[in-house]
Order: C-alpha cells, then structure tokens, then sequence
C-alpha cells in the first residue's frame, strides 16, 4: 500500500482564484481529515470526514469546504484564495477516525498564493 | 478550548545524552496524548499515544494530569533521532479532532 498520496505535490495561484486538492486515503479507511500547516506552525486541523459525512470543522471561513466521495477519497477547495492561505495542507486517514485512531498523513500539497 | 504548548523551538544535545521534550496541553476533558515525528524529507508519522503506554525507538511519555504535561523523553539520544517532533491532543469519542503544537526541532550532534 503506498500510504495516503495526495496531489498535485505543488500548486501556485494567484489571489482570488479557486484550488482544489485532493487526497486518497488507506485502502480501508474510511475517515479523511485535512490540516493546513503554515510555515513555522504545527499543523491546523480543517474538516474531517466519516463515510461521506462531514464530522467535525476547525475555525476556518466559508471559503473553505471539502467532500468525500463513495470510494472514501476526499477533495478540499478553496475559493477567493488570499495571500495567507498559502502553506501546506495536509491530508491524514484513519480506520473510523474515532478518537483513539491513529491518523496516517499524506506527503501534503504546497500551495502558495502570489 | 484545546491548546498544546510546546516551549522550546529547537533542541540540541549529543549523541548519547538524555533528552527530553517539553508538551503542556490545555483541555477540560479527557484527552488522548500523541507524540508525531516527522523526519527530514518524510511524511508526518506517529510516534507513540499515551494509551498504549508503549516505548517506540526508546521513546517514552507520561501523562501526567496534575501537572497538564506529556513530556517525551529518551535516555540516550541517537543522531537518527533527529526530526521535527510535534505533541498532539485529541478530545477522543467520536469527533476526532487533532490540536498540534508548534513543534520542536531536535538535533542530535555526533
């Protein structure tokens, strides 16, 4: 199994555009959480989700959203992108993604916003 | 509101030396501690949890409640032990929810 892999590896955009990124979990897996890490910082918990359910939200704006699909893989967008959005996020799966799992993460996709 | 504070930035110490790695939390539950590595050009990976009470690469932390901390320690370093290592709460049940600290960077000198 090659772990969680997410793509693209590195993506720049300007302010104002639309990103979106994706993430494959574990085979079996069937929780998918995102975490944005900006420089210097321990990562940022975003969303999380279970069985294509949304189960949990940090403090970030509507800008930001994500789904997952019936194969348990998952995409985070964000729109109107703005110079702070840029860092790396970071895709983890977990089994059930309870409270207790252990979260694998994915290598993360840079993006940086000009 | 979860928080994790991490004081030291960065870590040196010689090879062979003990270490340890400083992590206070703050929560008004029952949390579940982690410790994630991250080595240089790898993906972030978990170390240990305070629930297995295990020892991982000679890695141990205690929880201790009292005094709200989950400090990591190792009798003896080693140059492999080198690596970004972040503390991590989880409030646990059923909205898993990782809060990080800022890390702390360790370098073991030869």
């Amino acid at each position: 199994d090659a772990g969680v892999t997410q793509s693209p590896t590195h993506l720049i955009k300007t302010r104002g555009q639309h990103v979106t990124l994706r993430c494959s979990p574990i085979s079996g897996h069937k929780s998918v959480s995102w975490y944005q890490q900006v420089l210097g910082q321990g990562p940022q918990f975003i969303f999380q989700y279970y069985e294509k359910e949304e189960r949990g939200r940090g403090n970030f704006p509507d800008r930001f959203s994500a789904r997952q699909f019936p194969n348990y893989s998952s995409e985070l967008n964000v729109n109107a992108l703005l110079l702070g959005d840029s860092a790396l996020y970071l895709c983890a799966s977990s089994p059930i993604g309870g409270g207790t799992d252990t979260q694998y993460f994915g290598p993360g996709t840079r993006l940086t916003v000009l | 509101a979860q928080r994790v504070t991490q004081p030291e930035k960065l870590l040196s110490v010689f090879k062979g030396a003990p270490v340890e790695l400083k992590c206070n939390y703050s929560y008004s539950g029952s949390p579940e501690l982690f410790w994630y590595v991250q080595y240089s050009r790898q993906r972030l990976q978990l170390l240990l949890r305070h629930i297995s009470r295990e020892s991982i690469k000679g890695f141990t932390a205690d929880l201790n409640k009292g005094e709200t901390s989950f400090h990591l320690k190792k009798p003896f370093a080693q140059e492999e032990d080198s690596a970004m290592y972040y503390c991590a709460l989880s409030s646990g049940g059923s909205n898993y929810k990782l809060t990080f600290g800022k890390g702390t960077l360790l370098t073991v000198n030869p």
